[in-house]
């Protein structure tokens, strides 16, 4: 059972776009909702991260929306830039004893910006 | 550079055997948390160690299993290798007191099982 969906698998967008990748979790016991960013042969950085008390969150070109009713929430990232070219994986946790357990991940987003 | 090491970075072995991957977590960080990247299964949660001590278990088989020392480093060692145990591990690390915490990720050894 897939606790985080994420979609789409892949996106290719122009130089300017703004790429939007959704995510869907199905555990309202949740409480931590990062982004992570991964280029080839490096291990994932995060890049934004938000709770389910905001319903949005920007760092940057970087916008997590987020809607706890629907159980969703997408990152958008203003003005791609070919350097946005990485995988991007939505991810999920719920704290325990006052700490943050693991993450529970969505299956990534390739996403490939065109100069 | 998130400031977490794993060692080695590439291992080629073959099945049926035993290997042990190394993960220093950033400094200071009590958490240690190894996870398992495959094409088909994604980025899964192997473990969990805070401060020596194991925390939470997720999709981590019985032939692997992993310890934290006193100084922190944690191993996660594999043994009785199978194919399919060719994967990316990943291992991260975290403060470990409190809520919202980034998980800071290593670059993660690559294991290839022929």
């Amino acid at each position: 059972q897939q606790q985080v969906k994420q979609s789409p698998q892949s996106l290719i967008v122009q130089k300017g776009g703004i790429p939007i990748i959704n995510c869907a979790y199905e555990n309202t016991a949740f409480d931590y909702f990062p982004w992570y960013q991964q280029f080839p042969g490096k291990g994932p950085a995060l890049l934004i991260a938000i709770r389910p008390d905001v319903s949005e969150k920007k760092e940057g070109r970087f916008t997590i929306s987020f809607n706890k009713s629907a159980k969703q929430f997408s990152l958008h990232i203003m003005d791609s830039q070919p350097g946005d070219s990485a995988t991007y994986f939505c991810a999920a946790s719920k704290s325990y004893g006052g700490s943050q357990g693991n993450l529970i991940f969505g299956k990534g987003t390739k996403l490939s910006v065109k100069p | 550079d998130s400031g977490v090491t794993q060692t080695p970075k590439h291992l080629i072995t073959a099945t049926g055997q035993r290997v042990t991957l190394r993960c220093s977590p950033r400094s200071g960080d009590l958490s240690v948390y190894w996870y398992q990247q495959s094409l088909d299964q994604g980025l899964q949660f192997l473990i969990q160690y805070y401060n020596g001590e194991e925390r939470a278990k997720g999709n981590i088989l019985e032939r692997f299993s992993a310890q934290q020392f006193p100084d922190l480093h944690s191993e996660l060692n594999l043994s009785s290798l199978e194919l399919g145990d060719s994967a990316l591990y990943f291992c991260a690390s975290s403060p470990g007191g409190a809520r919202g915490e980034t998980q800071y990720f290593g670059p993660g050894t690559r294991l290839l099982v022929l």
